[in-house]
């Protein structure tokens, strides 16, 4: 079974605080993407990552995809409330499917 | 419509009950994802449907599972006897293509079996 695993699974920080997630595996995948869901809600999509190496950013969240195509960190920078979820990062195996992570809660207090 | 919806939001049944869950795709998306979602955890893929393709099935747990799209638009997964362990959130997604494509998720069907 092709796994990813997150680090942490729960987060809890206050508002103003930086933190990263982690998301590893032992397989290449050939792009990774990070969501961000809400209760009751699916999940969306922040950043598609497709180069070994590529650091994105969106506003005050940093993407970085490992050099090796393996692994990617998500930081965020001056978390405030409305950065809470759960973050899930999915790696692309071929055209279509997509192996998604364990999850991170992130809840950030004011 | 605006998005991918899904119906109904909320199943509860009892053990051994059948179950259908409905999705309708955004219009004009021809690639269609199931996954389940246990509690608070990541997404488990099930099925993949692109346009009149034979879909991939290798996601499905059991033969109890089975999933349809009819027309290349709405998809129906069917849950045959269900099983306590078969309760969990299942997720729709669709996308325009395949290939890195954005999936756009719809809001779940909480599925309890008793």
């Amino acid at each position: 079974t092709q796994l990813l695993e997150q680090s942490p699974q729960f987060l809890s920080i206050q508002e103003g605080e930086n933190l990263t997630v982690y998301c590893n595996s032992s397989s290449v995948f050939s792009s990774l993407q990070w969501y961000r869901q809400e209760p009751g809600e699916g999940p969306v999509l922040l950043v598609t990552v497709v180069t070994g190496g590529e650091v994105k950013k969106l506003k005050r969240l940093t993407f970085q995809f490992g050099d090796a195509r393996k692994d990617s960190s998500l930081h965020i920078t001056a978390a405030q409330p409305g950065d809470t979820g759960l973050y899930l990062c999915a790696g692309a195996k071929g055209t279509y499917k997509y192996i998604f992570g364990t999850g991170t809660r992130l809840k950030v207090l004011a | 419509g605006a998005g991918v919806s899904q119906s109904p939001s909320n199943k509860v049944t009892e053990k051994g009950k059948d179950v259908e869950l409905r999705c309708d795709p955004i219009s004009g998306h021809t690639a269609l994802y199931w996954y389940r979602q246990s509690l608070g955890q990541g997404l488990e893929f099930l099925i993949y449907f692109q346009g009149n393709s034979a879909p991939d099935k290798s996601g499905l747990p059991s033969d109890r599972f089975s999933a349809e799209r009819t027309g290349g638009s709405v998809s129906t997964l069917t849950i045959q006897r269900t099983q306590q362990e078969d309760s969990a959130v299942y997720l729709c997604a669709s996308s325009q293509r395949t290939s890195q494509e954005t999936q756009y998720f719809g809001p779940g069907t909480r599925l309890l079996v008793l």
